[in-house]
């Protein structure tokens, strides 16, 4: 039972150009979460996704960042015209069931390090 | 913000010791997890304790909560090297309008000398 699966694993890109981050959740789960994470910090929460939808993306930057979870395939984190800013560690999380009154174990995938120049 | 933070920012101790590690938040919660990163590594999770109980165990760790202090503790106990990692809390927040977000500390750096 594979758990959740990021790729890339590493990714360099100059300033201005896209970002593509990919998260496949464990098998079952329907609900998946993006974080950002600093050099030296806690994880910060990004985005909520369910299946075709977005629950909550009050922790993502309202311009060049985007993040989508199709009926088939990936959840997709897009950060378009990368500053150096954006230069961090970018992890998904993904859960079996949503927010209820009780929240779900998330589980972490490894993670992908973005370094942009 | 709900942000946890965990107390000490850093723990250095000898294989066979016991650690405890602190975390405190602001806001009323319905869960707290605990999380292990090892160095450029994901997220391990190792333990959720929900709002309506006081302590549980998993193997070598033992993790409390006090809602009335807003404050739990993990304690891994006859430690390995193999236990050196970062130890992160992360909460929820019991209003509707953030559930399915967690909120992250800073983390404890925990370093176990052989």
């Amino acid at each position: 039972n594979a758990g959740v699966m990021q790729n890339p694993r590493h990714l360099v890109r100059r300033r201005g150009q896209e970002a593509r981050l990919r998260c496949s959740p464990m098998k079952g789960h329907s609900h998946v979460y993006w974080y950002r994470q600093l050099p030296e910090e806690g994880l910060k929460f990004m985005v909520y996704l369910q299946k075709e939808n977005i629950i909550d993306e009050s922790g993502m930057p309202k311009e060049r960042f985007s993040a989508e979870f199709p009926k088939e395939g990936p959840s997709i984190l897009r950060i378009q015209q990368v500053v150096r800013g954006d230069s961090a560690a970018y992890f998904c999380a993904s859960s079996a069931l949503g927010a209820g009154v009780f929240l779900e174990t998330q589980y972490f995938g490894p993670g992908t390090r973005l370094l942009v120049l | 913000s709900q942000q946890g933070e965990e107390d000490p920012q850093a723990l250095s101790i000898q294989e066979g010791e016991n650690a405890t590690m602190n975390c405190s938040y602001k806001t009323s919660i319905n869960n707290l997890q605990w999380y292990r990163q090892n160095s450029g590594r994901g997220l391990v999770h190792l333990i959720l304790i929900r709002s309506n109980e006081r302590e549980k165990h998993s193997g070598r760790l033992r993790v409390t909560l006090d809602t009335s202090k807003k404050s739990s503790s993990l304690l891994i106990t006859a430690s390995r090297a193999a236990d050196t990692a970062s130890y992160f809390c992360a909460t929820d927040e019991s209003r509707g309008s953030t559930l399915g977000r967690l909120y992250f500390g800073r983390g404890t750096q925990l370093t176990v000398w052989p």
